[in-house]
């Protein structure tokens, strides 16, 4: 079956480390996105990537890198630049330039702070 | 600036009712999606809707799209507890165009009880 795989589930950062959440799509998709989500709040985009080695900034990129070398895979860096990174990060993909088809979501990863 | 507000963010419903969810944007899109959250878990697509007046059912939920009042619905019918979950509504930021980035309502959260 094709998805959406995140790692860790949880993850656990220590002051000044850098941390780093895979995201992992065997459907073929060329976007993909990164997502924040605070308890009780709506997503809000962190990095998103239309097409391999290529990436643009969201709404919230201060603190966070990604990189787009192939097209199944979109791993996002927490650094420790990010004061505040504790949260559920979501990985999305869909298919460019097809507005019926929703954008699929992985499990989600944890965050927190040591 | 594209902002989606929901209303209520909080609904506790008695089973058997029926209530709508109400989604209001801010500036011109003709793109809508709905998406459920159970706790702690991801989000889940449920319905797409493409253009003025769509309308799309499932189940117990039926969706809605006014592209003219920038209004979305979902409404529920005859709730169970099954339904309780955080309900989402994401709005396509590119009017007009191929499929853009998506801007989230803060949530509904659902309570059905018995």
């Amino acid at each position: 079956d094709g998805g959406i795989t995140q790692s860790p589930k949880y993850l656990f950062r220590k002051e000044g480390q850098n941390v780093t959440l895979s995201c992992e799509q065997n459907l073929n998709h060329d976007a993909m996105y990164w997502y924040r989500q605070d308890p009780g709040q709506g997503l809000r985009l962190i990095y998103y990537s239309q097409i391999v080695n290529d990436f643009q900034k969201g709404d919230i990129a201060e603190g966070y890198s990604v990189s787009r070398e192939k097209k199944e895979s979109f791993p996002l860096t927490v650094t420790s630049a990010q004061k505040n990174p504790t949260a559920f990060y979501l990985c999305a993909s869909s298919i460019t330039g097809e507005s019926n088809q929703p954008q699929h979501f992985g499990d989600g990863t944890r965050l927190s702070i040591l | 600036e594209l902002k989606v507000e929901q209303n209520p963010l909080f609904l506790s419903m008695q089973e058997g009712k029926n209530y709508t969810i109400y989604c209001n944007y801010s500036t011109t899109s003709d793109r809508l999606y709905w998406y459920r959250q159970d706790p702690g878990k991801s989000l889940e697509s449920l319905f797409v809707l493409l253009s003025n007046g769509a309308v799309k059912q499932e189940g117990r939920l039926m969706a809605s799209l006014d592209t003219k009042a920038r209004l979305s619905t979902l409404h529920i019918t005859a709730a169970v507890h099954d339904l309780s979950a955080t309900y989402f509504c994401a709005v396509d930021m590119n009017y007009g165009g191929s499929q853009g980035n998506l801007i989230f309502g803060k949530g509904t959260k659902l309570s059905v009880k018995p």
